[in-house]
């Protein structure tokens, strides 16, 4: 079956970095995504990540994947107020198929 | 590029009645999927469309319909609406048909459906 598990709430303070991870229980997973979604708003692809790689590294995105252990984290650099939103972790097999199947969603909120 | 857009942004329907949701892809967009949002779900996949073949279906019932034109535009319907319809229905596109492209999914803002 396709599960995907985060931690519901982070908090952090502006200028900080926030870690959100994800866990994922499909191995036959190839692409891993994570999105945003601020209030009354559709989800923005932040970045994803191909299964056969362990990092990827987009201005104040980092991207990692552990396939193992079937972790992924998502790192945001220098967190400012606009980052407060829902953040979404998403799976998909990729192969002639796009179906995401989500996770519950991380409630970020950045606090001055 | 114009984003995905979806209509209408909001819909109020009553209990029993059918409704019709559309969303545009980007353009070059051929593949299109659908998903419901709600609090206590949260997102889940209703199905995708791919040059007007439906090529996957989540877990919902047969109330739940949709299609896709040939300019790769959908719609999505949903008959005898029931009070646990109530959602964000949320509309993704893609260019990647499965053997090329990218596999990025770029969604549209939603329609709100509330059903008294």
């Amino acid at each position: 079956g396709e599960d995907v598990e985060q931690s519901l709430f982070l908090s952090v303070r502006e200028g900080d970095s926030s870690v959100i991870n994800c866990t994922y229980t499909d191995s036959s997973s190839t692409y891993l995504y994570w999105y945003k979604q601020e209030p009354g708003a559709g989800l923005q692809l932040l970045t994803y990540i191909f299964s056969n790689m362990d990092m990827k590294q987009d201005q104040r995105l980092t991207v990692l994947l552990n396939k193992k252990d079937k972790h992924l984290s998502l790192r945001i650099a220098d967190t400012q107020t606009g980052d407060s939103a829902i953040y979404f972790c998403a799976e998909s097999t990729g192969s002639n198929d796009y179906k995401l199947s989500f996770g519950a969603g991380t409630t970020v909120t950045v606090r001055a | 590029k114009a984003g995905v857009t979806q209509t209408p942004r909001y819909l109020i329907k009553t209990r029993g009645q059918q409704v019709t949701l559309s969303c545009s892809p980007i353009s070059g967009h051929r593949s299109v999927s659908w998903y419901q949002q709600t609090p206590g779900q949260g997102l889940q996949f209703l199905f995708e469309y791919f040059s007007e073949t439906q090529r996957n279906k989540g877990n919902f019932p047969g109330r739940f319909s949709g299609r896709q034109f040939s300019n790769s535009r959908s719609e999505m319907n949903v008959s005898t609406l029931e009070l646990g319809d109530s959602a964000l229905y949320l509309c993704a596109s893609s260019s990647s048909s499965g053997t090329s492209g990218t596999p990025e999914q770029f969604f549209g803002p939603g329609t709100r459906l509330t059903v008294l």
